[in-house]
């Protein structure tokens, strides 16, 4: 069974400050991860996707990595702003339906 | 508006009773989901439906029943409303063939 785990569970940075957040799963025969942004009352968001088969996306002031085989992808955040402050969760595909969700890290920008 | 929308967004239930969520998408995907989420948990999947016809168990389906009613509607339903099913339940829609899914905006549960 697919276990996935964000490590911290929460993160209080001052503004400007680059984030970085982890994604530990288990299994490694994935075939996508995919990072998402969840704020109160509004549901998730997809921030990127990452192919089984690529290193990395980038949009805007995210890039999100992947290494498959060890098992963990890292989200970065550049230049953090107060409007960052929300949980970010990842997420595994193994088969073509089933995401595996990790808890989340709740995130805090301090102005 | 929303792509996908869930009614009701907040519900306070007694053990017992019976209660329906609705979720209904604008997007055409043929692929829809349940998922509920705990504090502290990652969110889990309950039940999900690649078109009417067909419909399947997730990996905690005990307790929960479903209908899709249409293309665009999926319904959730729990029979007897039990305390530890408060918790934040999410529908999500896909497209066949693609991988991203998008999700409602949630709906608060509180059996007491």
């Amino acid at each position: 069974k697919q276990e996935v785990t964000q490590i911290p569970a929460a993160l209080s940075v001052p503004e400007g400050e680059n984030l970085v957040l982890n994604c530990s799963f288990t299994d490694s025969a994935i075939y996508n991860l995919q990072w998402f942004r969840q704020d109160p009352g509004k549901g998730l968001t997809s921030l990127l996707l990452i192919q089984s088969s690529q290193r990395e996306q980038t949009s805007g002031r995210l890039n999100a990595s992947l290494d498959k085989s060890s098992g963990r992808s890292t989200l970065y955040i550049a230049a953090s702003q107060p409007g960052d402050s929300a949980t970010y969760l990842c997420a595994v595909r193994q088969a073509d339906y089933k995401l595996s969700f990790g808890a989340g890290t709740t995130v805090t920008v301090r102005a | 508006d929303a792509d996908v929308t869930q009614t009701p967004r907040n519900r306070i239930t007694k053990t017992g009773k019976r209660i329906m969520l609705e979720c209904s998408q604008t997007k055409g995907h043929d692929r829809m989901y349940w998922y509920r989420q705990d504090p502290g948990l990652g969110l889990r999947l309950i039940y999900y439906s690649f078109d009417v016809k067909d419909i399947n168990k997730g990996e905690i389906s005990d307790g929960y029943s479903v209908s899709r009613q249409a293309q665009a509607k999926f319904s959730l339903s729990l029979e007897s409303a039990i305390p530890n099913q408060t918790a934040l339940y999410f529908c999500a829609t896909s497209a066949l063939g693609h991988y991203e899914q998008y999700f409602g905006p949630g709906t608060r549960l509180t059996v007491t």
